[in-house]
């Protein structure tokens, strides 16, 4: 079974300034999908960014990027110029190829952003 | 994007009630639902996968006969929690995944937060 670890319960970071934000998946598959899901205070999840595991470029969307390393089965995501809009629960979650799958999770990090 | 739209986002009902949830995805047909619960500051935790016109499949510990899940159609799936006690007490969110083409993210409903007093 697929995993996702991500070791960082809380973060900060000053407003305007860049974050990273750590995952490490466990999987036997050679295709699959990543994500990272941010949930505010109303609980909404919200897709931040995706990355299909056989494309070898790093995904961006705007201020949001990640660091994909398939080989060490990491994907963190940076956030730059962050902003106090940025603050929530970001997921990072592991998807099989198949789109009848459903997402597994990490534990998630609380993203502060001090002004 | 696609969107998930769930019913009620807040609930509080009496120890003993059911209480049913619905999940709906307005804009495109979803053979497949997914039923997530969580915990204050925790994750989303598995709870069952809905299949239209067959039966739910519950993920290890989950009962089915306390979380009765329903997929009549290609585009609503209910949630009933049965008997309710306030250990059932959660957010419990929906989502549902476009199957066509390269658009393979989760799309999630509003959630749901019931309440057992």
């Amino acid at each position: 079974a697929q995993t996702v670890t991500q070791s960082q319960p809380e973060m900060s970071v000053q407003e305007a300034e860049t974050v990273t934000l750590s995952c490490t998946y466990d999987t036997s598959e050679s295709d699959y999908y990543l994500f990272w899901y941010k949930q505010p205070p109303s609980r909404q999840m919200i897709l931040v960014i995706r990355q299909e595991a056989y494309k070898q470029q790093n995904a961006t969307e705007n201020r949001f990027s990640v660091n994909f390393q398939k080989a060490a089965k990491s994907f963190s995501l940076k956030i730059s110029d962050s902003q106090l809009g940025d603050a929530a629960m970001y997921f990072c979650a592991y998807s099989s190829y198949s789109g009848n799958t459903p997402l597994v999770f990490g534990k998630g990090t609380r993203l502060s952003v001090i002004a | 994007g696609a969107v998930v739209s769930q019913h009620p986002s807040r609930v509080i009902c009496k120890s003993g009630t059911s209480v049913k949830i619905e999940c709906r995805s307005l804009d495109f047909q979803a053979t497949t639902m997914f039923w997530y619960r969580q915990f204050p500051k925790q994750s989303l935790m598995l709870m069952a996968t809905s299949n239209e016109g067959s039966k739910a499949t519950y993920e290890q510990g989950v009962e089915k006969d306390k979380f009765l899940i329903n997929h009549a159609s290609l585009t609503l799936s209910t949630l009933t929690v049965t008997s309710a006690h306030p250990e059932d007490s959660s957010f419990y969110i929906c989502s549902a995944r476009v199957e066509a083409g390269l658009n393979t993210e989760a799309f999630f409903g509003q959630g749901t937060r019931l309440t057992v007093v």
